[in-house]
Parts: C-alpha cells; structure tokens; sequence
C-alpha cells in the first residue's frame, strides 16, 4: 500500500513565474491538506480539500489555490512566485470523520526554490 | 490567535537517558495535541495524540503529558538511542468533525549522543 505521493520532488523557479504541485493520497483517504514548511520552521497549514472542495484555509493569499479531483488526488498552484515562496510544501492526507485519533499521513514533499 | 511555542531550537543527551521536550500554548486549551517525528528532507510522522482531558498517553518508550493549569505538553523518550535523533513537532489540532488543520510549533532538534 502506497503512502501519500508527491510530484515532483524538487522544482527550481524564477520569480514571478507559476508552479504546479501534486499529491497522491494514502489509499482508502478522502481528504488531502497543503502544508508550507519554511527552513528551521514547523509545517503552516495552506489549505485543506475534501468532495473537490477546498473547506478550510489559512492565512495564504489568493496566489496560492488548489485543487482536488474525483480520485482524491490533489493539486497546489502558486502564481507570481516571490522569493519567500521558497519551501518545503507536504501534502498530507486523512479521512473525513469527526474520531480525533484518525492519523493525518504526511508524503514527502516537493522542494520549491524560487530565483 | 492561538499559538504553540517549542522553546528549545535543540536539545543533545547521552544515549540511555531520557529525553524531555517541552510544548506550550497560549490563550485557550486545544482540544487536542499531537507530536510528530520529522528526518531531514522527509514528511512528518504522527507519534502521539493527546485529549485535553488526558493527563498522560503512552506508546513504546514515549510518554506525553498534557497539563493545562501550566498550558504545556511534555515529550518524554525514555532510554533514548541514537536513532531518536531528530525534529520534534508539537501541534494542535482545529477541533471540528473532518477538520484536520493543524498549527506546529517550530520544532526542536534532538540529538542523541552515543
């Protein structure tokens, strides 16, 4: 059983250009979450997808949007790209449920580095 | 807002001792707390969750305690090896049927010495 996937590993791009991430979730999981992690930082949740719908966000501006297709399988678009957009970005997956033991299984992550 | 603070960036023991992290909160009890393992270069691994109505949880050689008159959660490895070394995330969970957003603290850096 494959665990949470993300493509590619890492990326470089320059500034102002736009950037597509993907994530496979963990199989039998519904519900995929975006994290940026900066260096010497902890993860800083983006945004969270479940039924093609982005249902919670946090404080990112409209630059950063997403997307979630019928196979659960997700995909995180960064536009205009700064340099401080430079990070770690995990996707992480769950199953949508209110049990608070339910594991949230992070992949990965893709490497961004913006010039 | 609600914030997780991980004072310590980095902790070094002697391998055999045990390990304590420390995780503080401020404002408002979270519902609930979890800690994660993360390696270099690798996503994070979920190791504990806690209650807010729990005192203490327990898995293997870890043991967190949840204490919400002093607003912090302790990380204890008991007999640490050198395979413990690692970063530590403490974070709370948004309480909420399905919600899974989490806020970390940074993190602290563990090594165990041999």
């Amino acid at each position: 059983d494959a665990g949470v996937t993300q493509s590619p590993t890492h990326l470089i791009k320059t500034r102002g250009q736009q950037v597509t991430l993907r994530c496979s979730p963990k199989s039998g999981h519904d519900t995929v979450s975006w994290y940026q992690q900066a260096l010497g930082q902890g993860p800083q949740f983006i945004f969270q997808y479940y039924e093609e719908e982005e249902r919670q966000r946090g404080n990112f501006p409209d630059r950063f949007s997403g997307h979630q297709f019928p196979n659960y399988s997700s995909e995180l678009n960064v536009n205009a790209l700064l340099l401080g957009d430079s990070a770690l970005y995990l996707c992480a997956s769950s199953l949508f449920s209110g049990l608070a033991d339910n594991e949230q299984f992070f992949g990965p992550g893709t490497r961004l580095t913006v010039l | 807002s609600q914030k997780i603070e991980q004072n310590s960036e980095a902790l070094n023991i002697q391998e055999g001792k045990t390990a304590t992290l420390t995780c503080n909160y401020t404002n408002y009890s979270p519902a609930y707390l979890q800690w994660y393992r993360q390696d270099p270069g690798r996503g994070p691994v979920f190791l504990l969750l806690i209650r807010e109505n729990e005192k203490e949880k327990r898995k293997e050689r870890l043991k967190v305690t949840f204490d919400t008159t002093l607003k912090q959660s302790l990380f204890h490895i008991t007999a640490s090896q050198p395979a413990d070394s690692a970063t530590y995330l403490c974070a709370r969970r948004t309480p909420g049927a399905g919600s899974y957003q989490l806020t970390f603290g940074k993190g602290t850096k563990l090594s165990v010495i041999p």
